[in-house]
């Protein structure tokens, strides 16, 4: 079946303009995951949703940064005024159900270029 | 979550089974040790995970010493395919995030 998908797959923007990240997780998947990874790290956890509720955003940098899911699918990230420094893959990930039991399955990554 | 601690990389021949530590000694009874892997670029896959069993899947063996203070992932016949970045994760039940420290980076020697 299809796994999660991301788009685009490579953003290139200008400093100062604002970025949408989709993620389309697998259908059914209750929990949806939002993390950055930078070259030569492991990712690092942004936000998740369990349904449309946002359940935990701590891992959001800024305020710039905001995720929603409004109907418990699909999820858009977004990062307002981009800076160069928001240069990194972002990876989407969900998982069947929430709980530490079940693994999270993860797209292929948007790659945002900030220039 | 308790912190894990890899070696940041490691050989094996082709063939061979490839034994990846992982010592996690602040683990607490309710957490979990999880097992993902990245190939070069690709997004993190999932292995297998335990909570204080020895378990086994398609793909692994994860061996959980009795005090939990540590595990090794086991990959029985190592291939080329195997070369990858592989993230011990400890994760308290109830929790859902991820924290992935800066893993083992496995090179599969043919």
């Amino acid at each position: 079946g299809a796994g999660v998908s991301q788009s685009p797959r490579y953003k290139v923007t200008k400093r100062g303009q604002d970025v949408a990240l989709r993620c389309d997780p697998i259908s059914g998947h209750v929990s949806l995951y939002w993390y950055r990874q930078a070259l030569g790290q492991g990712p690092e956890f942004l936000t998740y949703f369990n349904y449309e509720a946002q359940q935990d955003k701590s891992g959001l940098p800024n305020d710039r940064f905001s995720a929603e899911r409004p109907e418990g699918s699909i999820s858009t990230l977004t990062i307002q005024r981009t800076e160069q420094r928001d240069s990194a893959m972002y990876r989407c990930a969900s998982s069947l159900v929430a709980g530490s039991n079940y693994e999270q399955y993860f797209g292929p990554g948007t790659r945002l270029t900030v220039t | 979550d308790a912190k894990t601690t890899q070696p940041p990389s490691m050989d094996c021949a082709e063939g061979r089974a490839a034994n990846l530590p992982c010592n996690h000694s602040t683990i607490s009874g309710n957490e979990y040790v999880y097992w993902y892997r990245q190939i070069h670029s690709q997004g993190p896959q999932y292995i297998i995970h335990g909570l204080k069993n020895n378990e086994t899947n398609e793909m692994a063996s994860l061996i959980i010493t009795e005090d939990r203070k540590s595990s090794t992932l086991i990959l029985p016949h190592a291939t080329l395919r195997d070369t990858a970045v592989y993230y011990c994760i400890v994760i308290d039940f109830g929790n859902e995030k991820l924290t992935f420290g800066t893993g083992t980076r496995l090179t599969i020697i043919p």
